[in-house]
């Protein structure tokens, strides 16, 4: 089987930087995901590592360390609309390397101003 | 809108009750997925399909019966459920099973409410 582990809740200030953290167990892998999801909406896709190292998307980076299984999703400058839940997912391949992804419970980001 | 429709987006039904849940993708992907999410529970995996083909169901009770009659359209058929299903159901795509499996397309889900 498979499981993460990321914070339940994270605090920062608008403007501020926040970094989220994920570690994971899987008896494979074929990447490491991130989704957000506001109340009420649906997750959206932010970001993926397959490799190990930072991915940058504007605002946002993603880091992976396969060796260590675990990854990291960085959010900069941030803005009010970034209050959200955040999830970490893998695909672990489990299904002949494919099939659904699994998620993390979710980390809560309250930005205060 | 995120190319990813379902209806409806609020259900309530009795434990008696039959109804559907509908998913339709307008993004030409080949795989589509059902997720339940409940509160304070990660997203659970329940089917996956690709091109219409069944290629997981994560053990789930045979309540929930999911149909794909072809790549574009997903249902989630709803029979005598327990009031522990209350729950969100996500409906999602991605291009292919595979290196695309990792880019989910969600559509906005059904609040199903079992009383």
């Amino acid at each position: 089987g498979q499981s993460l582990e990321q914070p339940s809740e994270v605090t920062a200030v608008e403007g501020a930087i926040v970094q989220i953290n994920c570690t994971y167990q899987t008896s494979g892998f074929y990447g490491l995901s991130w989704y957000q999801q506001h109340d009420g909406g649906a997750p959206t896709f932010l970001s993926y590592n397959a490799l190990d190292g930072l991915e940058e998307t504007g605002r946002f980076s993603s880091f992976l360390s396969r060796s260590d299984s675990y990854g990291y999703l960085l959010l900069q400058e941030l803005q009010m609309k970034d209050s959200a839940s955040y999830f970490c997912a893998v695909r672990d391949g489990a299904g002949g390397g494919a099939d659904g992804l699994t998620f993390g419970k979710g980390t809560h980001l309250i930005i205060q101003p | 809108e995120t190319g990813v429709t379902q209806t409806p987006r609020h259900l309530v039904m009795g434990m008696t009750n039959k109804k559907s849940l509908k998913c339709e993708q307008h993004l030409g992907h080949n795989a589509m997925y059902w997720y339940k999410q409940s509160a304070k529970k990660p997203l659970e995996l329940m089917f996956v399909y690709n091109f219409k083909e069944q290629t997981e169901n994560n053990s789930v009770p045979s309540r929930f019966s999911p149909e794909c009659p072809n790549s574009s359209h997903l249902f989630l058929h709803l029979h005598t459920l327990q009031p522990e299903d209350s729950a969100l159901y996500l409906c999602a795509s991605s291009p292919d099973r595979t290196s695309g499996a990792n880019v989910l397309t969600f559509g906005a889900g059904s609040r199903l409410t079992v009383l």
